[in-house]
């Protein structure tokens, strides 16, 4: 395992609603990357988030916006949510904002009604 | 035209085949590409870096043809295990690391 986890596994929302999902780094990184999945395709990055600071984005609306605590760990908040938005949401921690390779976390499956 | 694009699946293979998977890049100023396994609902886990020397891990092998914006991925001597959606990963060098994925192709392995 990665030792990277997610909370929740599964959520369930309505459209307009509001959702944060969570997502704890591996012990001793310090980026945190947010992906997302939709059925099938290849994971789309949303943005990396590098000691506290968001440190490159990727082509999403301002909806979708996150944080990252002093613990490394980060949320993702997604605001008036569309069907669309439903997707498997992927977490991946790495250390440093230059390093190839990152582990991901199992993913929080939002649906969508 | 996509960033990352592979071979549109699903490959049925029998166990014992050998089976390549193919992806192109359009950025190229890229620099660092990968294969990731996906098995169903979750997570991708890396299998192995490309690079232009080529790579070989047991039974997987990866090439990259940078002058082509080219990886392959070969699988020899399959197993119902190698079952699985296999991702093309490219790095496109920004400043920072972000991982710029293909749609993925899906391979299934039969007795």
């Amino acid at each position: 395992e990665t030792g990277v986890t997610q909370s929740p596994t599964h959520l369930i929302k309505t459209r307009g609603q509001q959702v944060t999902l969570r997502c704890s780094s591996q012990s001793g990184h310090n980026t945190v990357s947010w992906y997302q999945q939709a059925l099938g395709q290849g994971p789309q990055f949303i943005f990396q988030y590098y000691r506290e600071e968001e440190n490159g984005r990727g082509n999403f609306p301002p909806r979708f916006s996150g944080l990252q605590f002093p613990n490394y760990s980060s949320e993702l908040n997604v605001n008036a949510l569309e069907l669309d938005d439903s997707a498997l949401y992927l977490c991946a921690s790495s250390l440093g904002q230059h390093t190839d390779t990152q582990y991901f976390g199992p993913g929080t499956r939002l649906t969508v009604l | 035209r996509k960033e990352v694009e592979q071979d549109p699946g699903p490959f049925n293979v029998p166990e014992g085949a050998t089976v390549a998977f193919n992806c192109t890049y359009s950025n190229s100023a890229s620099q660092s590409f990968f294969w990731y396994r996906q098995d169903c609902r979750k997570e991708p886990k890396l299998l192995m870096s490309v690079y232009s020397s080529g790579n070989e891990d047991g039974r997987f092998t990866a090439q990259l043809n940078r002058a082509s914006q080219y990886i392959s991925l070969l699988i020899r001597d399959s197993k119902l295990s190698d079952s699985a959606t296999y991702l093309c990963v490219v790095i496109p060098g920004s400043g920072y690391s972000t991982l710029t994925f293909g749609k993925g192709t899906m391979l299934l392995v039969s007795p």
